[in-house]
């Protein structure tokens, strides 16, 4: 079964660019969307088709995909930023998660 | 507003079935597939499965097929997940989510608050 690989934790200081990637085999060939969950929450779509950021998610947050890796990057990142961040593909009608980043603004 | 509306928390024993539910409003149900996520305490997002409410055609991921199932009640615009016996494993908070977009470029735009499900002897 198709697996996408997170690191499981990143740590950012306020103001500076966070990246958080996401893997897996020829992902760039598949559009991949992010996932942002704060705690007791449910989760949020803060961006889509690789790149492009839903209606009321700040422009801060940007998307690439390429090769066999996706990047969530979150430039200027807030302390309101601070939760875990899922990437989501998928392979043959199936959905797949990554097992999830949780970023902490320090 | 679009929102979807789920069902509250249930605490069931092991061997009980269960089935919870999620209503759509704010939209037309029948255009937008709905799917299930699993989160296990403390753990990530797991994709279950999900359901085309027009025609009620599902898939499921592998993990999960044959252990739960997904139906529709599109005249009421509400999607089920039901189990017929639970275990103690099955403890988790379950979301529904709306899928928009195509094909190739599926999103979950719309989740639900979650329904929380404890299996406890």
């Amino acid at each position: 079964s198709y697996e996408l690989t997170q690191p499981p934790s990143v740590s950012v200081s306020p103001g500076q660019t966070a990246s958080i990637t996401c893997s897996g085999d020829k992902l760039g060939d598949k559009y991949a969307c992010w996932y942002q969950q704060k705690p007791g929450q449910s989760p949020v779509l803060v961006i889509y088709q690789n790149h492009k950021r839903p209606s009321g998610i700040p422009e801060r947050f940007s998307g690439s995909n390429s090769g066999n890796t996706a990047t969530l990057t979150i430039s200027g990142t807030q302390a309101m930023d601070e939760a875990a961040y899922y990437c989501q593909a998928w392979d043959s009608n199936t959905g797949v998660f990554g097992g999830g980043t949780k970023l902490t603004v320090l | 507003e679009v929102q979807l509306v789920q069902s509250g928390a249930e605490v069931k024993k092991p061997g009980e079935s269960l089935r919870i539910s999620c209503e759509g409003s704010g939209y037309t149900f029948t255009i937008y597939w709905i799917t299930w996520v699993r989160q296990m305490p403390g753990k990530g997002l797991e994709w279950m499965g999900r359901i085309d409410p027009i025609d009620s055609y599902t898939n499921y991921s592998p993990s999960f097929q044959g252990h739960v199932t997904i139906s529709a009640d599109k005249s009421i615009s509400t999607a089920y997940l039901q189990w017929s016996s639970l275990k103690a494993s099955d403890t988790a908070i379950y979301y529904c989510a709306r899928i928009s977009g195509s094909s190739l470029d599926y999103y979950m735009d719309v989740w639900g608050k979650g329904t929380t499900v404890t299996v406890s002897s």
